[in-house]
């Protein structure tokens, strides 16, 4: 199996620009998780789903963040307008019980 | 509710001498604990995990964890450290409900000199 796939790997983008990140969890697997790592904040849990639908986004910093799951094998997170505090390390991860398996992660540097 | 305490925020060890990063945790249910290590500019790795199965329970890399309910820990040992053991480990506690989030740690950093 692939594990986790998330691209792109590395985002540069200028202030106010849409960001779109992509995760395609591990087949099989019914629930997927984004999260936001920095320096400062720690692993920080943005949004999760089971079976496709949002079940908590309450991590979800503003309304600047949106994520979507339209199948079971994709699901993006969108930043529209970026600013600099989001630059982060974004993970995706993969459940079908309850362990996660992590995706390699986006850093995405806003300017 | 459930939450997970990481005792140490940063731990230092000579090359082959023992780790131990200590976790405890509390859970109004019957937990899931795992730990997960993540090397610089890596994702984060499964290294193991409690379900109950066993109290003691054996990873990947030589790492091993004993579930204690009396004390609700769950520490990470090694017998002997290796250079490339120098990560982040996180502790993670789960509800052991399935398609729910996991609570992790603050994380230990993990340094191992020559």
């Amino acid at each position: 199996d692939a594990g986790v796939i998330q691209s792109p790997r590395h985002e540069v983008t200028e202030m106010g620009q849409e960001v779109t990140l992509r995760c395609k969890p591990i087949s099989g697997h019914n629930s997927l998780f984004w999260y936001r790592q920095t320096m400062m904040r720690g692993l920080e849990l943005l949004i999760y789903f089971n079976n496709n639908v949002p079940i908590d986004d309450s991590g979800m910093p503003e309304d600047r963040f949106s994520a979507k799951m339209p199948n079971a094998s994709f699901s993006t997170l969108k930043i529209q307008p970026s600013e600099p505090r989001d630059s982060a390390v974004y993970f995706c991860a993969s459940s079908f019980i309850d362990e996660q398996y992590f995706g390699p992660g986006t850093r995405l540097t806003v300017t | 509710a459930q939450s997970v305490t990481q005792l140490d925020s940063h731990v230092s060890v000579s090359e082959g001498t023992p780790v131990l990063l200590r976790c405890n945790y509390s859970s109004s249910y019957s937990p899931s604990l795992f730990w997960y290590v993540q090397h610089p500019n890596k994702g984060l790795q499964l290294l193991l995990k409690y379900t109950s199965a066993a109290t003691l329970v054996k990873g990947i890399n030589g790492f091993e964890a004993e579930f204690k309910k009396s004390e609700t820990s769950f520490h990470l040992t090694k017998p002997s450290a290796h250079m490339s053991d120098a990560a982040e480990y996180f502790c993670v506690v789960n509800t052991r409900q399935a398609g729910t989030a996991l609570i992790f740690g603050k994380g230990t950093t993990l340094s191992v000199s020559s």
